[in-house]
Formats: C-alpha cells, structure tokens, sequence
C-alpha cells in the first residue's frame, strides 16, 4: 500500500526566502510522485512529477523537488519565494492496482504556504 | 486545448436529497477519476472510471455512485445526502496506457457541494 506524509500543515516564508515543503512517502513498489498546487477556490494544478528518469525534477513557477529513495522522500523547493506562492501545496503518490497499472493517487494532507512581504 | 470542465460550480441541497455532479475530461482522455475534498479531511480518492467501466472504489459508502458515458464524460451521484458530504469535489482525467505507464492526472475546477 501507498502512503504520503506532509510535514507541517502551515509553513510561512518572507518573499524572496527558501521555500522548503516536505514530503515523505511510503511504497512497496516504485512509486510515482506528484507534486500539485491549490489556489483558493480552485481545482489542482500539477508542478512536477517524479518519473524514474531522472531524482531532481524541475517544474513549473520555479519549483523542483528531489526523489531520495533512501530517505523516502520527495521534498519541494523553490529558491525565492513570490507572494504569488501563497496556496496549498500537496504531494502525492499514485496507487498501483493489480498488474501495476497506474490508479487513483494518495494525497498528503497539504501544506499551505503563506509569502510575508 | 480545453481542460477538465466540472458542473455546477456550486451546489446546494438538503440532507436527504440526491446530487449529481457532472464532469467533462480532456478530448483524447479515456480516464477519470473524483475526488472529496472535505474540511479536516483531505483530498480522498472516491470512483475511478475507465473506458465506461468502474476501475477503482475508495473506502466510501455505496450512496456514492456513478458512471462514464460513451464521450468519456462522467456523473457523480450521491444519493440520501448527509451533512458530512458537504465538500468540494474534484474531477480529473487522464489517459489510460493500462501499461503502467505515468499518466497524469489533470484537475477540474470543482463541484462545491453544501448539504443544508
């Protein structure tokens, strides 16, 4: 079975500071990983997945996040925060069925960022 | 390219009632999937809907129902309303390889349901 933690519900930053939000998973197969973005009163917007190709992925809006498989872990960064950034973030693994076709994905709780000017 | 369309935006009903909500994938997407997004819960994995078929079921009750037309477009269903159904409830699609394969999953605005 798959399983997402996010540590920190609420993580606040100052504009142009280190974003950091972390994410552990927990699989007994390779896992994929997805990092979304939600802004306020919308639906989820993808930044990056992980696909085994190569441990540090670069998405959009300047976000990356590394895949370390000793630690489990799927972090995401960004190197200066904009006000922009202010949302919930959430990590997510994708739930394997029978002949490890891809399913449903498992959400981490969220995190939400708050950008201090 | 159009993106996953979702309606309503917004609905309300009464406890007891019925809802249904209606979602529209990418053209070219076979796969879709819903999603509750409840206060204090978290996003929870509710239908997975393939080619008209049900593929998958998250841990919820069979009040929760739905079905995949033949243009790939899906309908929720949740019958005998409840107040705990209140949330926002999103659609998204994908491509289905069945390969295992990455396929991504891409959003909809949501469903913002209210049960009175």
């Amino acid at each position: 079975a798959q399983s997402v933690t996010q540590l920190g519900s609420h993580v606040s930053v100052s504009e142009g500071a280190l974003v950091l939000l972390r994410c552990n998973y927990s699989s007994s197969v390779p896992p994929y990983l997805f990092w979304y973005v939600q802004y306020p009163n919308q639906g989820l917007q993808l930044l990056l997945k992980y696909t085994s190709a190569a441990t540090l992925v670069k998405g959009i809006n300047g976000f990356e996040a590394e895949f370390k498989k000793s630690e489990t872990s799927f972090h995401l960064t960004k190197p200066s925060a904009h006000m922009r950034d202010a949302a919930e973030y959430f990590c997510a693994v994708s739930g394997r069925i029978t002949g490890g076709s891809q399913g449903n994905l498992i959400f981490g709780k969220g995190t939400k960022l708050s950008v201090k000017p | 390219e159009a993106g996953v369309t979702q309606s309503p935006t917004h609905l309300i009903k009464t406890r007891g009632q019925q809802a249904t909500l209606r979602c529209s994938p990418i053209s070219g997407h076979t796969s879709v999937y819903w999603y509750q997004q409840a206060l204090g819960l978290g996003l929870q994995f509710l239908l997975w809907y393939d080619e008209g078929e049900e593929r998958n079921r998250g841990n919820f009750p069979p009040r929760f129902s739905g079905r995949q037309f033949p243009n790939y477009s899906s309908e929720l269903n949740v019958n005998a309303l409840e107040l705990e159904d209140s949330a926002l409830y999103l659609c998204a699609s994908s491509s289905y390889a069945g390969t295992g394969d990455l396929e991504t999953q891409y959003f909809g605005p949501g469903t913002r349901l209210l049960v009175l």
